[in-house]
């Protein structure tokens, strides 16, 4: 089936740094969706992006849905400790389910 | 309001058993998919169900995994003649298919544990 490639798969980064991870489909997507999964928690949304270009932004977080619709980005400024976790996108074609990424796991260093 | 909610949140039991694990998804919501995820790893889908449509079964690993919806709401995944590489955290999740932002939200999970 159609999937979502993440990379990188695992990310130290050094706190204050910036980062950026990258959700990559070979195929258009409807739209993508981001999540943030904490150590020992569940994922929760943060973001769908919908349109060609669009620029997206939460505080530090920047996202990106690239103008193919075939890729996204999303890049973290002056990383905290907070960051910490694993972050995954999931893309959707047409009207099929949601399919995940296999996510970026970040860690922060102090 | 509710989020989604699973039960039970630990289930430990000993290979060969069958166990099932329960989701109670936002009222409202059309779509439910089970996810299953071993540690430190991704989100394995498992199923989904939509509305009256036919689930996608596709993710499923075995015939030893099932699941229902009933009336459109509760979901229970079953586990049959559980073997040690099916321990790992259960997620449920549902989503307003249709709506402009058909984000997931996802239950705190049931962590399973095969002996």
């Amino acid at each position: 089936g159609q999937q979502v490639m993440q990379i990188p798969q695992y990310q130290h980064v050094q706190e204050g740094e910036d980062f950026t991870t990258y959700c990559n489909s070979s195929t258009t997507l409807s739209n993508i969706q981001w999540y943030k999964q904490r150590p020992g928690g569940h994922p929760v949304f943060l973001i769908q992006l919908v349109k060609s270009g669009e620029v997206k932004k939460q505080k530090r977080l920047t996202f990106q849905f690239g103008e193919a619709k075939k890729n996204s980005s999303l890049h973290i400024t002056a990383t905290q400790t907070t960051d910490v976790g694993t972050y995954f996108c999931a893309g959707r074609w047409g009207n099929n389910r949601l399919a995940f990424g296999k996510g970026n796991q970040v860690v922060v260093i102090p | 309001g509710a989020g989604v909610s699973q039960s039970p949140s630990n289930k430990v039991t000993e290979k060969g058993k069958d166990v099932e694990l329960r989701c109670d998804p936002i009222s409202g919501h059309t779509a439910l998919y089970w996810y299953r995820q071993s540690l430190g790893q991704g989100l394995e889908f498992l199923i989904y169900f939509q509305g009256n449509s036919a689930p996608d079964k596709s993710g499923l690993p075995s015939d030893r995994f099932s699941a229902e919806r009933t009336g459109g709401s509760v979901s229970t995944l079953t586990i049959q003649r559980t073997q040690q590489e099916d321990s790992a955290v259960y997620l449920c999740a549902s989503s307003q298919e249709g709506a402009t932002y058909n984000e997931q939200f996802f239950g705190p999970g049931t962590r399973l544990t095969v002996l």
